[in-house]
């Protein structure tokens, strides 16, 4: 079972710094992590993947330790248009549940 | 390319009617992926297809539901009959393989009165 854990919402301001660490005890050796954004009213977009150590792009960066049982999501300098819930996955080995999204993290940015 | 395209966008049922949703995947997207989203339950994977062949329906919540792809681009969603418990957004997904990122469509907003 491809489970996740993950705080189910977070509060920030605009400027800050946010972090989103997501749970993953039972990750497979081939697996990458993938994170999603998700605002209301529109299905989740892909914000970025990951296998170890860190990686970044013009949206975030993903910080992995060398055990691989947990992800961070770093999204720097947060806007009000970052309210939004992000959800992390990994196939684990295959099949549905690797597909499952869980309840995600709903992250609220206020002024 | 124009993403994934549904239709439509809205629908409002009756109880007892036949709704079809629509999906067009990505153009050299192998895998389609249709979920279901509400308040309660969050985002439900119903059922995935690779290479246009049905690989898990585990999520399909009931014998009313069905879905098909007769082809690489296009996948329809069936609730005969329908109920009010259906209503829900439903959202349609791709990705190039099985596991990689997937891009969700717009989704369909159901509303069965």
């Amino acid at each position: 079972l491809a489970k996740t854990t993950q705080p189910v919402s977070m509060d920030s301001y605009e400027g800050q710094e946010v972090n989103i660490t997501c749970s993953h005890n039972n990750i497979a050796t081939n697996d990458y992590i993938t994170w999603y954004q998700q605002f209301p009213s529109q299905g989740p977009r892909f914000i970025i993947q990951g296998y170890k150590t860190k990686v970044t792009n013009e949206v975030a960066s993903l910080f992995i330790p060398a055990d691989r049982k947990s992800s961070t999501l770093s999204l720097p300098r947060v806007s009000l248009s970052d309210t939004a819930v992000y959800y992390c996955l990994f196939p684990s080995g295959g099949g549905a549940d690797g597909l499952t999204f869980g309840k995600g993290t709903h992250l609220i940015i206020q002024p | 390319d124009a993403g994934v395209i549904q239709s439509p966008r809205h629908e409002v049922t009756e109880m007892g009617q036949e709704v079809t949703l629509r999906c067009k995947p990505i153009s050299g997207h192998n895998s389609l992926f249709w979920y279901r989203q509400t308040m309660m339950r969050g985002l439900e994977l119903l059922i995935y297809f690779n290479n246009n062949v049905p690989i898990d329906d585990s999520g399909m919540p009931e014998d009313r539901f069905s879905a098909k792809m007769p082809n690489a681009s296009f996948s329809t969603l069936k609730i005969q009959p329908s109920e009010p418990r259906d209503s829900a957004v439903y959202f349609c997904a791709s990705s190039f393989e099985l596991y990689y990122e997937q891009y969700f469509g717009p989704g369909t907003r159901l509303t069965v009165t």
